[in-house]
């Protein structure tokens, strides 16, 4: 089955870069997205890349993905108190029916002031 | 007003009891999903609709069922509760036309003693 990996936990200072890595085993992988969820909240989409593309910057996120390692990051610039978050990475497959989408289990990000 | 809606916000309840939590959406999405999540364990599928006539098992569908009373709404059902199923609970619905990206309702935080 669809397999979507990410580090649990990352701590990062008030102002410095985060980047929140994913890893996945579909080759078959159309989209790819990255979802915020703020505590007490629902799952917050911030951006999706398509297969074709090799990076997407959207003001202070840039998405980098290398389909030839199955890699996706995150990179937060300038990282404030208030990106603390679950971040998940999710994929959809050529073989996805119905638009399901496969989730990583989040990674926890803590910046520290 | 939200576009994802989700009733009740929280739900306390004994083991062995129905319970039905509900969802409603104003994005006009044929697509809607039920998710659990549970800490480190991310989000699961449990049950997702294309419309009216169309409900698909996800990953741990054993113990709930579904209803699709409306392209608007979708219901989850426990006809039995029992503690493990304490988690909290998001629908999200989506739209082909938009890379299958998924709209996520705030969530139910069930609790069954």
């Amino acid at each position: 089955g669809e397999d979507v990996e990410q580090s649990l936990f990352l701590s990062v200072r008030e102002g410095d870069s985060s980047v929140i890595n994913c890893t996945y085993t579909d080759s078959s992988s159309t989209y790819l997205y990255w979802y915020k969820q703020e505590p007490g909240a629902g799952l917050q989409l911030l951006t999706y890349i398509f297969s074709n593309m090799d990076m997407k910057q959207d003001q202070r996120l840039t998405v980098l993905l290398n389909k030839k390692d199955k890699h996706l990051s995150l990179r937060i610039a300038d990282t404030q108190t208030g990106d603390s978050a679950i971040y998940f990475c999710a994929e959809k497959n050529r073989g996805s029916t119905l638009g399901r989408l496969y989730f990583g289990r989040g990674t926890q990000l803590t910046v520290w002031p | 007003d939200a576009d994802v809606t989700q009733t009740p916000r929280n739900r306390i309840t004994k083991t062995g009891k129905r319970i039905m939590l509900e969802c409603s959406q104003t994005k006009g999405h044929d697509r809607m999903y039920w998710y659990r999540q549970d800490p480190g364990l991310g989000l699961r599928l449990i049950y997702y609709s294309f419309d009216v006539k169309d409900i698909n098992k996800g990953e741990i569908s054993d113990g709930y069922s579904v209803s699709r009373q409306a392209q608007a709404k979708f219901s989850l059902s426990l006809e039995s509760a029992i503690p493990n199923q304490t988690a909290l609970y998001f629908c999200a619905t989506a739209a082909r036309e938009q890379a299958d990206t998924q709209y996520f309702g705030p969530g139910t935080r069930l609790t069954v003693l």
